[in-house]
């Protein structure tokens, strides 16, 4: 079953602090992956996109790696700013018999404090 | 910040209802997408479509329906509104190479609650 699995559901950090968010996934064949933002009640905002090809890809404190041997991919985020606190999302993309799939993560809830 | 609008924000309305939530979409993308999300959860895709008279179902059965008649328009419709379909709507869309390519821009969404 294809499945994309985030750890932690949830994180505290503070304000200035580094963290890092992961991603493992089952979903074959894998086309790319890709990170969104959500803030609470809006829409999901792409931060980075990923083919199998590619094993790191940054936006600004965002910065984001793909071992596509292992099927696991980690969001990195450097000095975290209040505005960072959000769901951060996983999602993967791939084609199979059936046609393309995008199978959505359920997020890590991150919170910034001061 | 991407130029995709949904409306209403915000509904709750009576069991058996005929709504019709509304997305808007100014990029000329030929690409559009409603997604739903229960608090807390994953998106999961309902409706897609690819152009002008082109709609698909997607992953998730969903009593909606959808129309394109336009390539800026993608309105999605629930004939008659139960307490099951109280969730978070989410319209997309993109432009690009293909379906699982293609970085999606989202709308603020439509928190749908029906009693």
């Amino acid at each position: 079953k294809n499945q994309v699995e985030q750890s932690p559901q949830s994180l505290i950090i503070l304000e200035g602090k580094n963290c890092t968010l992961q991603c493992n996934y089952t979903v074959s064949p894998f086309s790319n992956l890709r990170w969104y933002k959500q803030d609470t009640g809006r829409g999901p905002v792409s931060l980075t996109i990923m083919t199998f090809s590619e094993n790191t890809k940054s936006n600004g404190r965002y910065t984001a790696t793909l071992d596509a041997d292992t099927k696991q991919s980690s969001l990195h985020i450097t000095a975290s700013q209040l505005s960072d606190s959000a769901s951060y999302i996983c999602v993967v993309s791939g084609r199979g018999p059936g046609g393309f799939k995008t199978i959505f993560g359920a997020g890590t809830r991150l919170f910034v404090k001061a | 910040e991407a130029d995709i609008y949904q409306t209403p924000r915000y509904l709750v309305i009576g069991t058996g209802k005929k709504i019709t939530l509304e997305c808007s979409q100014t990029m000329g993308h030929d690409k559009m997408y409603w997604y739903q999300q229960d608090p807390g959860m994953e998106l999961h895709l309902i409706h897609y479509s690819y152009g002008v008279n082109s709609t698909e179902k997607g992953d998730l059965s969903s009593e909606s329906t959808v129309s394109r008649i336009r390539t800026e328009h993608f309105p999605l419709t629930l004939e008659s509104a139960r307490p099951s379909h109280t969730s978070q709507y989410l319209c997309a869309s993109s432009a690009g190479q293909g379906f699982s390519t293609d970085t999606q821009y989202f709308g603020p969404g439509t928190r749908l609650t029906v009693l």
